[in-house]
């Protein structure tokens, strides 16, 4: 069973703090890797994607991405009140099913 | 309208009903998804169609039928579902399958069955 783990919170940050997302996934050969931000009662909404070991930086998000641990984060700066949402993380293989993740509800606080 | 559009947003439905879920994207993709997302559990992929074909059946149950009649439109056609099946369903589409293009997800269905 591919899996995707992540906590699923709340992390709680104060505004303009770092919030840090983690999750780690269980098939070795994953391909590709996506991080989804879902509003309380609407759909998920595509942030940022990453295909290579290292960084990728888009704004105040950066994906972070080490195959060999199996592991990808997502690191939100300058966190503000309307970036408290559910992130989800997915993970494909060499097929395009997306497996995702529980999900991790952030609340940044004024 | 753009993007990717889902009707109804609503539906309680009982058991004995049948009913259908309509999804349409304006993006010129060539696949499109079904997804079921529960309370506490990860989106669940349902089905996946490519140029009109299915290429992907989850061990769905046979009370969920899907449709795809083009690239652009995709049914989901319920009927006698279980309490359990309440969830919010949502559709998503990407430029092709088997590669690694994004999805983008439609607005979701909240399904109550009663």
């Amino acid at each position: 069973q591919k899996e995707v783990e992540q906590n699923s919170g709340p992390l709680s940050v104060p505004e303009g703090a770092i919030a840090s997302l983690n999750c780690t996934y269980s098939d070795r050969g994953s391909q590709s890797f996506f991080w989804y931000r879902q509003y309380s009662g609407k759909s998920p909404e595509l942030i940022m994607f990453i295909y290579s070991n290292g960084d990728k930086e888009d704004g105040r998000f950066t994906a972070q991405l080490n195959k060999a641990s199996q592991y990808v984060s997502l690191l939100i700066r300058d966190s503000q009140p309307s970036d408290s949402a559910t992130y989800l993380c997915a993970v494909k293989g060499d097929t395009d099913k997306l497996i995702f993740g529980t999900g991790t509800r952030l609340q940044v606080f004024p | 309208e753009t993007g990717v559009t889902q009707t109804p947003r609503h539906l309680v439905m009982g058991m004995t009903n049948k009913k259908s879920l309509k999804c349409e994207q304006h993006l010129g993709h060539n696949a499109m998804y079904w997804y079921k997302q529960s309370a506490k559990k990860p989106l669940e992929l349902m089905f996946v169609y490519s140029l009109e074909e299915r290429v992907e059946n989850n061990s769905v149950p046979s009370r969920f039928s899907p449709e795809c009649p083009n690239s652009s439109h995709l049914f989901l056609h319920l009927h006698t579902l279980q309490p359990e099946d309440s969830a919010l369903y949502l559709c998503a589409s990407s430029q092709d399958y088997g590669t690694p293009y994004e999805q983008y997800f439609g607005p979701g269905t909240r399904l109550t069955v009663t």
